[in-house]
Order: structure tokens, then sequence, then C-alpha cells
């Protein structure tokens, strides 16, 4: 069964119209990340969660925003898509320092 | 975000032999390591995780090595499989906090 689980698997959003991307886990972990993927890149780090502490990226735009409502819920809110915000964007949780991330399927997002 | 860069973005290799991925990070303060699997269209997969304390950790056909010394570590996959092709990241945890920062990615090809 998932235990991270992310949806919608793909969104197509237009240019400069909001968009938000879900993700929920049943592991009750403390930490929530979110990546964004571009082809044939690594994985980059945009904040994570610690219950309710926010952590942002220092390179991480304003346009990116989080929201994590309750331990089991986090939210990847983009307020205006750009075509360069076009990515898989990933969703993880872990128990805390030191422990296994896991990962979501991701959300593939198009901006058209 | 800290450096975390594989040597190598492209290897393949024939199956049933052995593979080597490398990986080199830059933050001696790194003492948390993960290897993930990446299938095209999926989120990262664990395979195998190291901390600073140890030098080599085996799993099932896999075995990680981590030189501190050189801030390097790779990960060897016996028998190599056609089901083991995909992209190989490695990703440091840092000890003053819960990110994980990924390096670059090893595109891994199996010729059967």
């Amino acid at each position: 069964d998932a235990m991270v689980i992310q949806n919608p698997r793909y969104q197509v959003t237009q240019f400069g119209k909001p968009v938000t991307l879900s993700c929920s886990q049943t592991l009750n972990h403390n930490v929530m990340y979110w990546y964004q993927q571009k082809s044939s890149q690594a994985p980059k780090l945009l904040f994570h969660y610690y219950d309710k502490d926010f952590n942002n990226e220092a390179d991480t735009p304003d346009n990116f925003q989080s929201r994590r409502p309750n331990t089991s819920f986090c939210f990847l809110d983009i307020r205006s898509p750009g075509l360069g915000d076009a990515a898989m964007y990933l969703c993880a949780t872990s128990h805390g320092m030191n422990t296994e991330a896991f990962f979501g399927q991701g959300t593939r997002l198009t901006v058209v | 975000g800290e450096s975390v860069g594989l040597h190598l973005p492209t290897l393949s290799v024939q199956e049933g032999d052995n593979s080597i991925i490398n990986c080199a990070y830059s933050n001696s303060a790194s003492d948390y390591f993960i290897w993930y699997k990446q299938e095209s269209g999926k989120g990262p997969q664990f395979i195998i995780d190291i901390r600073s304390n140890m030098d080599k950790r085996q799993g099932q056909r896999v075995t990680v090595l981590l030189n501190k010394t050189v801030k390097h570590l790779s990960l060897q996959i016996a028998a190599t499989q056609p089901g083991d092709s995909a992209v190989y990241f490695c990703a440091e945890n840092i000890n003053t906090g819960n990110q994980f920062y990924f390096g670059t990615g090893t595109s891994l090809t199996v010729i059967p």
C-alpha cells in the first residue's frame, strides 16, 4: 500500500494560474519534504516541515509556498506558474534526522 | 543546497556483470547517506543507507562503501540484471538538520 500519496499524478495548469499539489502520508512521520525534479536532473529540495516548523531553502523562489495543516497532509502552492516551473514535484517524508526518506510517485506539472 | 556530485553520468554494463556507481560529496558535516533508484516516471526508491560511523554496508546484491577521508561513496551492484536499469542517486543528510540533498545521478543501462 502506498505510504506517501501524491495527487494528482499529472497536472496541467495555465501560465500564471495558481496551482496546488497535494501530498498525504500514512507513516505519521515528523518531516515532510517537497522536491522539484526537472528532466534528467536530480531532485532539488524546495523546503521541508518538521512538524509545523517550516524550513525554506535559500534558493527557493517566492513563487513556491507550502502549507501543512496537519501531520498527514502537505501542500505545494505555486502562485504564478511559469513555463520554467514545469517539472516533476516529489513529496517525501521521514521520521527525522538520519532516517530514511520515503518518496511518493510524484506529480508531473505541465504549464501551458 | 549542498553539493553532491557523481563522477559518471551514464553507465552501461552487461547482464550478470557487477556495476559500480560513484558519488562525491562536499560537506564534511554529512553523516548519513542513502542510495536511491529511480525508474522513469516514478519517485526515488530506497536501496541502501549508511551512517558515517561505518565504511561498508551490505544488502541483497548491493554494497555501499563510504570513504570519509576523500568524501566519496560508491554503490556496488552484484550480478546486474535488466531490472536494475534506472537512474541512481546518492543523497546526503547533514547532521545539522533534516534536509536531504541529492547528487546529479547516474543512468545505468543493463545490456541483456
